[in-house]
């Protein structure tokens, strides 16, 4: 079993949906990263959260410790938002990640 | 400010070649790390270095090599290409330590034939 999780692998949504995606992992963690990747290009890093909500535009991150879960939401979702992402997990103060397998967002007209 | 620059983006190797894929980053960061992405499976950390001087293997260190002999670079060796070692590799960087987010680079897109 990996020691992070992601749901669903894949995603299609049509413009202008509401869009949840789920992490959950399995050790004591001391952040988690969430991280976009556009086909073909590199990996930007979205929010690092080690308790409770962010957000920047769009985008609403949220964390449950005790519950060792995370959601990443779009709102008002539009096709540039096509991407893969990926939640990543830090361990103790150490900067090593522990990396899903992403998950596959489309986002039609 | 170029944050992590990487080095090629594309390259075929013929199995038994060597070559090194370069890193490097603006950002005084302490901590680099080499990883490799395959499909269906998440990142997987190749080698790690948390200072100059100072490298260390991660879960998918075989058949590489790595040194970090200044602060900024930390390039990644492949002694004898493999078709096993065919994939999209990614180096990142970040302040060792610290709750900040990770800086990566735009990957490196190697097959080996």
């Amino acid at each position: 079993k990996n020691e992070v999780e992601q749901s669903p692998q894949n995603l299609t949504a049509q413009e202008g949906e509401f869009i949840t995606i789920n992490c959950s992992y399995s050790v004591g963690i001391s952040a988690l990263h969430w991280l976009q990747q556009h086909p073909g290009g590199g990996i930007v890093s979205l929010f690092m959260l080690s308790s409770g909500k962010k957000k920047h535009g769009r985008l609403i991150a949220t964390i449950n410790i005790q519950e060792k879960h995370s959601s990443l939401h779009i709102t008002a979702s539009h096709p540039r938002d096509s991407a893969v992402y990926i939640c990543a997990v830090r361990a103790g103060t150490a900067s090593k990640l522990t990396f899903g397998t992403g998950t596959r967002l489309q986002v039609t007209l | 400010n170029a944050g992590v620059t990487q080095t090629p983006k594309f390259q075929v190797l013929k199995t038994g070649q060597s070559m090194t894929l370069q890193c490097a980053q603006d950002m005084n960061h302490e901590y680099m790390s080499w990883y490799r992405q395959d499909p269906g499976m998440g990142l997987r950390l190749i080698h790690y270095s948390v200072g100059a001087g100072i490298t260390d293997q991660g879960e998918v260190p075989n058949g590489y090599n790595v040194s970090r002999s200044t602060t900024e670079d930390f390039p990644l060796r492949l002694l004898s290409a493999a078709p096993s070692q065919t994939s999209v590799y990614f180096c990142a960087s970040s302040y060792e330590g610290q709750l900040i987010e990770a800086f990566f680079g735009q990957g490196t897109r190697l097959t080996v034939v």
